[in-house]
């Protein structure tokens, strides 16, 4: 069975200062996402990883992936106020068919403090 | 181009009763996934379709059922409500293709079961 931790569930930070979560799988998966939750709304993509070695990168976040070490992190630069918010990172298997299902953690709570 | 839109935004039911949401795909998108967030339990993955057949299901009682219209867009139907179906539930579309895509998100519907 696909599972996915996040760690930590909680963090809150300075702004200006730099971070790293992170994201675990537990078996072979195709691709993992990261996505963007603010309170009450949906999710918002930020990016997909989908090779071994691959970074993305998007303002002040980046984000990689290791898949013989099944992991991902995402990497918060010079954090600014308006990045707080729920990050979740999902994966997902690919069939013939596409995708058949996204897998979440618990998600990320981000506050970043003046 | 449109997002995924969902309807209703908000809904208040009471235990017992039947529910219906709708979700309309982004122009293009062949699959569609249903996901429940509730509180304290996270994202959880409901139904994948595609093509107008069920795909995937997950690991939901038989009272969550839901169906797939000619032009993609959908219906979750939830029967006998219980209280703990209390959660935002969420649509997502994609192309149904292997390669990276994204699934998109709606903006949800809020049930508040009383």
């Amino acid at each position: 069975e696909l599972k996915v931790e996040q760690n930590p569930l909680f963090l809150s930070m300075q702004e200006e200062k730099n971070y790293t979560i992170y994201c675990n799988y537990s078996t072979t998966s195709d691709r993992l996402y990261w996505y963007r939750q603010d309170p009450g709304k949906s999710l918002e993509s930020l990016f997909v990883l989908l090779s071994n070695g691959a970074v993305k990168q998007e303002g002040r976040l980046m984000a990689s992936l290791d898949t013989k070490a099944r992991l991902s992190t995402l990497h918060i630069t010079a954090a600014v106020h308006d990045l707080s918010a729920t990050y979740f990172c999902a994966v997902d298997r690919v069939t013939q068919g596409g995708s058949e299902k996204l897998v979440f953690g618990k998600g990320m709570k981000l506050t970043v403090n003046p | 181009e449109a997002g995924v839109t969902q309807s209703p935004t908000h809904l208040i039911k009471t235990r017992g009763q039947q529910v219906t949401l709708r979700c309309s795909p982004i122009s293009g998108h062949t699959s569609v996934y249903w996901y429940q967030q509730a509180l304290g339990l996270g994202l959880q993955f409901l139904l994948w379709y595609d093509e107008g057949e069920e795909r995937n299901r997950g690991n939901f009682p038989p009272r969550f059922s839901g169906r797939q219209f000619p032009n993609y867009s959908s219906e979750l139907n939830v029967n006998a409500l219980e209280l703990e179906d209390s959660a935002l539930y969420l649509c997502a579309s994609s192309r149904g293709l292997a390669g990276g895509r994204f699934q998109f998100f709606g903006p949800g519907t809020r049930l508040t079961v009383l």
